[in-house]
């Protein structure tokens, strides 16, 4: 079966600070993992994917992460963050190696961003 | 192109009261998704459709919860009676591939 942690609840840090959230998973089919983003009363908004190919994944808002086979992890990086990236970061993994399979999601991690 | 549309926003019921839950998928996704998301969780899947089909209702609470989705496209989510755990947001999502995109939710208060 598949799962994902999300290793940190909370993410306090300044801006223009680096910041990482991590996540690690585990399945026992293809792996297709993905970087969500909720903002306060929104839906959740994709960030990136990765389906297979490179390991590094660019998305929006200057976002990026690393799939790790070995290690199981798809931690999402940002060099420099906004006081606007404060929002809550979901990392999902997919539940089945077919297209269209249904997500399996983290507890999340609240990315607080002050100046 | 219009995202995925749900209604209402939010609601607010007491407990045994029936509710549902309305959903438009972006046009032309095939697959549609509703999930539950507990307060400081992530969702879950309650049911996913390919066209009309429920392939996926494993997670669905089949005493209480039910849903449609006539003609492969809107969908409802309806739950008779309500119970005080049922509060919740439900998030609609549809996909075309292995992309989903989510509707806003719908925020249920059960009191």
């Amino acid at each position: 079966a598949q799962s994902v942690t999300q290793l940190d609840s909370q993410v306090p840090v300044f801006e223009e600070a680096p910041v990482e959230l991590r996540c690690n998973y585990s399945s026992s089919v293809s792996v297709y993992l993905f970087w969500y983003v909720q903002y306060p009363n929104q839906g959740l908004q994709l960030l990136l994917k990765y389906l297979s190919g490179s390991t590094l994944v660019k998305g929006i808002n200057g976002f990026e992460a690393e799939f790790n086979k070995s290690q199981t992890s798809f931690h999402l990086r940002k060099p420099s963050v906004h006081i606007s990236d404060t929002a809550e970061y979901f990392c999902a993994v997919s539940a089945g190696d077919q297209a269209g399979t249904a997500l399996i999601f983290g507890k999340g991690t609240t990315l607080s961003v002050s100046s | 192109e219009a995202g995925v549309v749900q209604s209402p926003r939010y609601k607010i019921i007491e407990k045994k009261q029936p509710v549902a839950f309305w959903c438009n998928p972006i046009s032309g996704h095939n697959t549609l998704y509703w999930y539950r998301q507990n307060l400081g969780q992530g969702p879950e899947l309650l049911i996913r459709y390919e066209n009309e089909e429920a392939v996926d209702d494993s997670q669905l609470p089949k005493d209480r919860f039910s849903a449609e989705r006539l003609k492969g496209v809107d969908s409802t989510l309806k739950i008779q009676p309500a119970e005080l755990g049922d509060s919740a947001v439900y998030l609609c999502a549809s996909s075309l591939m292995n992309e989903q995109f989510f509707g806003p939710g719908t925020r249920l208060t059960v009191l």
